[in-house]
């Protein structure tokens, strides 16, 4: 059994740029979720996508967008960005309502 | 709104010196409580998922209990191995399925 892969796992932009992340859910997942997490804070939820439309959704702008595939697999696009931007981008996947398993997360970092 | 706050934000200890962390949460309805371990630059690894007060669980040195309105870990003769962020998260019956975070407690072991 695979667990939650991302990538890449380091990142460096220019503000105004796009930048689009990667995550492949554990087999058997049907749920994933993106989390932001900035140094020191803990991870925040973006969104969540469940057979392949979106089911939820945090204080993000629109300029955050996702999309869940066929086989369950995730993107997360940020348009725009800006310094803030920058932070571990955490991917969740999961069968039921328990059981997140994340991945190791992708650093981004925009100058 | 849901919120979890979590302290001390950091603890050291001695290698055997028993100590416990809180994560105290205020939600419209908890469905779960997670504790996770992050170690620096990776993604959150599950520990233990706690359902309804008065739930304890374990797993070697690491010990989860439950109350209505704070979950507590308990941390027995630690090592310098479980020098890490420990997370708690909470899954609530109200709007989005998402997992609302507290900050973390860094816990360093010193040998």
């Amino acid at each position: 059994e695979t667990g939650v892969t991302q990538s890449p796992t380091h990142l460096i932009k220019t503000r105004g740029q796009q930048v689009t992340l990667r995550c492949s859910s554990q087999s058997g997942h049907n749920t994933v979720s993106w989390y932001q997490q900035a140094l020191g804070q803990g991870p925040q939820f973006i969104f969540q996508y469940y057979r392949e439309e979106e089911n939820g959704r945090g204080n993000f702008p629109p300029r955050f967008s996702g999309l869940q595939f066929p086989n369950y697999s995730s993107e997360l696009n940020v348009n725009a960005l800006e310094l803030d931007d920058s932070a571990l981008y955490l991917c969740a996947s999961s069968q039921a309502s328990y059981g997140y398993t994340f991945g190791s997360g992708t650093r981004l970092t925009v100058v | 709104e849901d919120q979890v706050t979590q302290s001390p934000e950091a603890l050291r200890l001695q290698e055997g010196e028993s100590s416990s962390l809180n994560c105290s949460y205020t939600v419209s309805g908890l469905r779960g409580l997670f504790w996770y371990r992050q170690d620096p630059g990776k993604g959150p690894e599950f520990l233990f998922t706690l359902y309804s007060a008065g739930e304890e669980k374990e797993k070697e040195r690491l010990k989860a209990t439950l109350t209505k309105k704070e979950s507590f870990l308990h941390i027995t003769a630690p090592k310098p191995e479980d020098s890490a962020t420990y997370l708690c998260a909470v899954f609530t019956q109200g709007g989005s399925e998402k997992l609302v975070f507290g900050k973390g407690t860094k816990l360093t072991v010193n040998p």
